[in-house]
């Protein structure tokens, strides 16, 4: 299998530039979610999917922000205009349904490190 | 709303001893679970071991242990024999046992260095 695919891994754009991140999660897995990594914030969720509809989209910081998964195979997290505080490493991870009451192991893709300068 | 808290930023350790790594958590549920993730300098998460809050018994995995004491909210890992590929930022996470999609909680992170 080959894990959770991010693209690009690194992104470096121009404050007021359209950054788009990209995301293939493991196949057969119907949960996705969109973490952000900062130094001050550490790692937060900003929105996840359940069979490609959005459930929580309450971390997602502000209307600059917007998330898709239009199948089950990919999303992608926007953000437009970009600002230099977007800076981070933002990870993906997907899961499969939680089954008879057993936790369901997320599992992480390498991340896209963005810098806007 | 649950919290995590790890408050030891920063911590080394001799190639070959123990270390422990403290981690606090806060919630009104009764059942949930618990993880340690480790993150090397490839920024790849790894996730290292897991509890159920429904278990009594700690969990072990190889040379990582937990402590888990559920009256006290603390949920500790202990890395035996460390070696220098433990060398990571380690995270203590939580995720609700009746959370369908398991969002996880992050603390902030422990900076591991093993020194040889």
């Amino acid at each position: 299998d080959a894990g959770v695919i991010q693209s690009p891994r690194h992104e470096v754009t121009e404050m007021g530039q359209e950054v788009t991140l990209r995301c293939k999660p493991i196949s057969g897995h119907d949960y996705l979610f969109w973490y952000r990594q900062t130094m001050m914030r550490g790692l937060e969720l900003l929105i996840y999917f359940n069979n490609n509809v959005p459930i929580d989209d309450s971390g997602m910081p502000e209307d600059r922000f917007s998330a898709k998964m239009p199948n089950a195979s990919f999303s992608t997290l926007k953000i437009q205009p970009s600002e230099p505080r977007d800076s981070a490493v933002y990870f993906c991870a997907s899961s499969p349904t939680q089954a008879g009451g057993t936790y369901n192991e997320q599992f992480f893709g390498p991340g896209t490190r963005l810098t806007v300068l | 709303a649950q919290t995590v808290t790890q408050s030891q930023p920063e911590m080394s350790v001799q190639e070959a001893e123990t270390v422990t790594l403290s981690c606090t958590y806060d919630t009104s549920e009764s059942n949930y679970y618990l993880f340690w993730y480790k993150q090397p300098p490839s920024r790849q998460m790894i996730l290292v071991i897991r509890q159920e809050a429904y278990k009594q018994q700690n969990a072990t995995e190889n040379r990582f242990s937990v402590n888990f004491q559920k009256a006290a909210k603390s949920f500790s890992l202990k890395i035996s024999d460390s070696q220098l590929g433990d060398t990571a930022m380690y995270f203590c996470a939580f995720m609700s046992f009746y959370n369908q999609g398991g969002k996880l909680i992050f603390g902030q992170g422990t900076e591991l260095s093993v020194k040889p």
